[in-house]
C-alpha cells in the first residue's frame, strides 16, 4: 500500500512569492490534515479536512494561507505571498475512520526555504 | 502555552538497555496518545498508541505507559537497538483520537554502542 505522497520535497523561493504544496493521502482515507514544523519543534496543526469539508482550519493563517481538498481526495496547500517567518517543513497526514481511530499517517514533508 | 511536554531534548542509552522516554501533558480533553519516531528527511513514523482508557500498551520492544492522575506518559523501548537512535516526538488528541494532533518538541534518542 503506497505511503502519503507530497510534492515537491523542496522548495526555495524569494519573500513575496507564492508557493504551493501537494498532498495525495493513502488511499481510503477520508481524513486529511496539514501541519508545519518549525525547526526544534514538533508539527503544528494548520488544518484538518473531513472527505472535502475543513472541519477545524483555525489554526491556518487565512490571510496567507489557503487549501482546498477537491474531490476529497488530493489537496493543496497554497501560502500568498510567502514571508521569511514560513520557513519550515510542511506536511500532510492521513486517517481512516475504521477500527483503529486517531493513527496518523504522514508524508515525508516539504521543506520550504523563503530567501 | 505548551500542553505536551518533552522535557528531555536528548537521551543517550547504551545498546541493549531500556530507553525511557517521558512526556507531559496539561490538557485534560486528550484522550489518545501517541509516540511517533523520526529520522532526518523524513516524516514522523507512527510507533504505538494508548487510549485514556488504559495504562498500559504494549507492542514487541516498546511499551507505553499512560499515567492519567499525573497527566504523564512514557515510552520505553527494551532492549535499545542502534536502529532506535531517531527523534521521538509525542503526540495527543481529543475526540477519541479523532482531531488533530498536539504534539511535543521531541526527545533525540542516541544509542550507543
Amino acid at each position: 500500500e503506497a505511503g502519503v505522497v507530497q510534492s515537491p520535497r523542496y522548495k526555495i523561493i524569494e519573500k513575496k512569492q507564492p508557493v504551493a504544496f501537494w498532498c495525495n493521502p493513502i488511499s481510503g482515507h477520508n481524513t486529511l490534515y496539514w501541519y508545519r514544523q518549525n525547526l526544534g519543534q514538533g508539527p503544528e496543526l494548520l488544518i484538518r479536512y473531513e472527505n472535502e469539508e475543513a472541519v477545524d482550519d483555525s489554526q491556518l493563517p487565512k490571510d496567507r494561507f489557503s487549501a482546498e481538498r477537491l474531490k476529497g481526495v488530493d489537496s493543496t496547500l497554497k501560502i500568498q505571498p510567502a514571508e521569511l517567518g514560513d520557513s519550515a517543513v510542511y506536511l500532510c497526514a492521513s486517517s481512516s475512520q475504521g477500527p483503529v481511530v486517531g493513527i496518523q499517517y504522514f508524508g515525508a514533508g516539504t521543506r520550504l526555504s523563503v530567501l | 502555552d505548551q500542553q505536551v511536554k518533552q522535557n528531555s531534548p536528548s537521551l543517550s542509552v547504551q545498546e541493549g538497555r531500556i530507553s525511557i522516554l517521558n512526556c507531559d501533558y496539561t490538557n485534560s480533553m486528550f484522550d489518545y496518545f501517541l509516540w511517533y519516531k523520526k529520522y532526518p528527511a523524513e516524516g514522523p513514523t507512527f510507533l504505538i498508541s494508548i487510549s485514556s482508557i488504559k495504562d498500559k500498551n504494549e507492542d514487541g520492544r516498546f511499551t507505553v505507559f499512560l499515567n492519567k492522575s499525573a497527566k504523564h506518559l512514557s515510552l520505553h523501548i527494551v532492549p535499545s537497538q542502534p536502529g532506535d537512535s531517531a527523534v521521538y516526538f509525542c503526540a495527543a488528541s481529543g475526540g477519541g483520537g479523532a482531531d488533530g494532533l498536539t504534539f511535543g518538541k521531541g526527545t533525540h534518542l542516541i544509542i550507543q554502542p
